[in-house]
Formats: C-alpha cells, structure tokens, sequence
C-alpha cells in the first residue's frame, strides 16, 4: 500500500483564485481529515470525512468547502483564495469508525499551495 | 479551549545525552495525548499515545494531570532521533489539536 496519496504536490495560484486538492485514504480506511499547516505551526483541522459524511468542522471560513467520494478519496476546495491560505495542506486516514477515534492519523505528504 | 503548548521551538542535545521535549495542555475533560514526529523528508507519523503506555524506540511520555503536561523522555539520545515533534490532545471523536512543534538536533 502507497499509503495515503495526495496531489498535486506543489501549487501556485493567485489571489482569488480557486483551488482543488485531492486525497486517496489507505486502503480499508474510511475517514478522511485535513489539516492545514502554515509555516512554523503545528497543523490545524479543518474537516473530518465518515463514510461521506462530515463528521467534524474547524475554525475556518466557509470559503474552505470538502467532499467525499464513495470510494472514500476526498476533495478539499478553497475559494476566493487569500495569501494567507498559503500553507502545507495535509490529508489523512484513519480507521476510526466515526464516532470513536484512537488518534492515530495516517498522514500523507501534503499538497503545498502558494498564493501570489 | 483545548490549547496543547510546546515551548521549546528548538532542542538541541548531545549523543548520549537525556532527551526532554516539554508538552502542556488545556482540557476540561479527560485528555488523549499524542506524540507525533517527523523526520526528514519523512511523513508526519504517530509515535506513542499515552493511553498505550508504551516505550518506542526508547522514548516514553507520561500524562500528569496535576501539572497538565505530557512530556516525551528519552535517557540517551541517538543521532537518528533528530526531528520534528509535535504534541497533540484529541477533541471529540473527530479532531487533533496539535502544538506548534519542536525540532529536535541531536549533536554527534
């Protein structure tokens, strides 16, 4: 197993812009979360996915939007992008059930976005 | 609100050396607590969760609810522990809070 994939790696866009990311869980795992990092912090959630259903929401605008897909990969979308949303994007899997989590994420390795 | 506090940036110690990297949190309830670590181009991975009680490789963490921190130990540092290390509380079912991260360099 590749583990938890993610693309694109690397991104530029401009301000107010649109951008997509795209995530694919460890296989067998069906919840989705992500993470937001910025430069020097720690990472920050965003959503959490169940069985296509978001189960969780952080503190972010609803310009920040997330699907997931039946065969459990999942979307994050940023609209209207500002230069703060440059940040190290992180998705990650886990085999929690939904309403019971142990706290063991598997991340994958990020999807950088720069916005100009 | 559920707050996890690193106040070490960086950490720098000698081969052989004790290892301390320092961890507190804010919780109303009873907290899960994580170690994550990040090695060079390496992903974010888990490396101990207190509820666990384990030692991995070598490093161990226990929760002190009176003085709410959860520091990661290690008696003799290796070369191969240097990393990234993040401190991280569960909220709810659905969420990690994380803290902003110490980079470990262990100095041969």
């Amino acid at each position: 197993d590749a583990g938890v994939t993610q693309s694109p790696t690397h991104l530029i866009k401009t301000r107010g812009q649109h951008v997509t990311l795209r995530c694919s869980p460890i296989s067998g795992h069906k919840s989705v979360s992500w993470y937001q990092q910025v430069l020097g912090q720690g990472p920050q959630f965003i959503f959490q996915y169940y069985e296509k259903e978001e189960r969780g929401r952080g503190n972010f605008p609803d310009r920040f939007s997330a699907r997931q897909f039946p065969n459990y990969s999942s979307e994050l979308n940023v609209n209207a992008l500002l230069l703060g949303d440059s940040a190290l994007y992180l998705c990650a899997s886990s085999s929690t059930t939904g309403t019971e989590n142990t706290g063991e994420l598997f991340f994958g390795e990020g999807s950088r976005l720069t916005v100009l | 609100a559920q707050r996890v506090t690193q106040p070490e940036k960086l950490l720098s110690v000698f081969k052989g050396a004790p290892v301390e990297l320092k961890c507190n949190y804010s919780y109303s309830g009873s907290p899960e607590l994580f170690w994550y670590v990040q090695y060079s181009r390496q992903r974010l991975q888990l490396l101990l969760r207190h509820i666990s009680r384990e030692s991995i490789k070598g490093f161990t963490a226990d929760l002190n609810k009176g003085e709410t921190s959860f520091h990661l130990k290690k008696p003799f540092a290796q070369e191969e522990d240097s990393a990234m290390y993040y401190c991280a509380l569960l909220q709810g079912a659905q969420k990690l809070v994380f803290g902003q991260g110490t980079r470990l360099t262990i100095n041969p």
